[in-house]
């Protein structure tokens, strides 16, 4: 089954603070692998994509096969990184659909 | 451009009622996508288009009606719904819908309620 896990509803932590933002999958092919973010009243946007390894806003992910998991990391979490964040898993054969996670609120506290 | 549009933003209408909901993209992105978004949890997908085509309904009601105008354009025609359907509606555009890393670039959506 094609299945995208985000296991934290919420997650609070303060200004400065390391974050990560758990995902797990299940997919047997071969995955690609997305976090969107979504800001408060703004549109549901790309922050990073498996094959790419780069780093955007300070947040970096790494896909860890072995572990079927793409956590979400940034070593000083900021007061604008308050956000819903989703965990996507795309499916090239059935018409590029993306299979989200149940998504984690970020909320940094000043 | 390197958006996605939507209109209306703010859709109120009755279960008799016939609207449309309208998605415009002018990236050249032949792969066009509608979701539906309630409150505090994922989208889902309703529908894929690819060169124009239909090729993913995932099982929507027919009270939902999806059209492919032209390569820019994606509409969704709404009829007879019912008060469940009230959500938010996504609409998003990919370069392609086959292999490789095709990002999906999301409109702002169409809060839509059905009193």
């Amino acid at each position: 089954a094609q299945r995208v896990t985000q296991p934290e509803k919420l997650l609070s932590v303060f200004k400065g603070a390391p974050v990560e933002l758990k995902c797990n999958y299940s997919y047997s092919g071969s995955p690609e692998l997305f976090w969107y973010v979504q800001y408060s009243r703004q549109r549901l946007q790309l922050l990073l994509r498996h094959i790419s390894r780069e780093s955007i806003k300070g947040f970096t992910a790494d896909l860890n096969k072995g572990e079927t998991s793409f956590h979400l990391k940034k070593p000083f979490a900021q007061e604008e990184d308050s956000a819903m964040y989703y965990c996507a898993l795309r499916i090239y054969n059935q018409g590029g659909k993306l299979i989200f996670g149940q998504g984690t609120e970020l909320s940094v506290k000043p | 451009d390197t958006e996605v549009t939507q209109t209306p933003k703010h859709l109120v209408m009755g279960m008799t009622n016939k609207k449309s909901l309208k998605c415009e993209q002018h990236m050249g992105h032949r792969a066009m996508y509608w979701y539906k978004q309630k409150a505090k949890k994922p989208p889902e997908l309703m529908f894929v288009y690819s060169y124009e085509k239909l090729s993913i309904n995932e099982s929507v009601p027919s009270r939902f009606s999806p059209e492919c105008p032209n390569s820019s354009l994606l509409n969704l025609h709404l009829h007879a719904l019912q008060p469940e359907d009230s959500a938010l509606y996504l609409c998003a555009s990919s370069q392609d819908r086959g292999v490789g890393v095709n990002e999906q670039f999301f409109g702002p959506g169409t809060r839509l309620t059905v009193l």
